[in-house]
């Protein structure tokens, strides 16, 4: 299956920007999600991008797209303690037109006041 | 707006002993996926339907099993239950399957422990 790779954690300070990143491996065209968890819940959808996009914003939320590199990264403006979670890139499966979902391992983002 | 309902939230169980878990998918979505995610693990994918009809199978075990019903809500029945079947089990759902975004829609978890 595809490999979806993140970094664990990442730390700033409430009101800078946070920048989550990831990496995949399937080159053919796919959809690329990122997903929040808090603790004990479930799996928020925050935004995703379609793979000949190269990027895409929502609010607070900025989603850059580098195809070369297979590299997608998640930055968040003005980080609030909300934003406190764990982020999960995920890729949809090509090979699925019911589009099963391979999951990165989570970033977990901390946030200081 | 309504969402993903899943039940229970949590369930504690004795190994080899068998275990339900249900969802009730987002009004007019007609897929259901179910994940599986270990204690600091990313989701891994187990089974999904569509139309309820099995449509995508992956990291499952045989000693477990799925079905949607006529109302669209799928059951994951789990059986001979064992210490590393504990984790917390995710359903999704999603209408019009493959179209753009075919965004999955989670619920928030049954946390199932095996004693």
């Amino acid at each position: 299956g595809e490999d979806v790779e993140q970094s664990l954690f990442l730390s700033v300070r409430e009101g800078d920007s946070s920048v989550i990143n990831c990496t995949y491996t399937d080159s053919s065209s796919t959809y690329l999600y990122w997903y929040k968890q808090e603790p004990g819940a479930g799996l928020q959808l925050l935004t995703y991008i379609f793979s000949n996009m190269d990027m895409k914003q929502d609010q607070r939320l900025t989603v850059l797209l580098n195809k070369k590199d297979k590299h997608l990264s998640l930055r968040i403006a003005d980080t609030q303690t909300g934003d406190s979670a764990i982020y999960f890139c995920a890729e949809r499966d090509r090979g699925s037109t019911l589009g099963r979902l391979y999951f990165g391992r989570g970033t977990q983002l901390t946030v200081w006041p | 707006a309504a969402g993903v309902i899943q039940s229970p939230r949590h369930l504690i169980k004795e190994k080899r002993e068998t275990a339900t878990l249900k969802c009730y998918p987002i009004p007019r979505h007609d897929t259901v996926y179910w994940y599986q995610q270990g204690p600091g693990q990313d989701p891994q994918f187990l089974i999904s339907f569509y139309e309820k009809m099995q449509s995508d199978k992956g990291s499952i075990p045989d000693r477990f099993s799925a079905q949607q019903f006529s109302d669209y809500h799928s059951e994951l029945n789990m059986s001979s239950l064992e210490l590393g079947d504990s984790a917390l089990y995710f359903c999704a759902s999603s209408a019009a399957p493959g179209g753009a975004g075919d965004e999955q829609f989670f619920g928030p978890g049954t946390r199932l422990t095996v004693l």
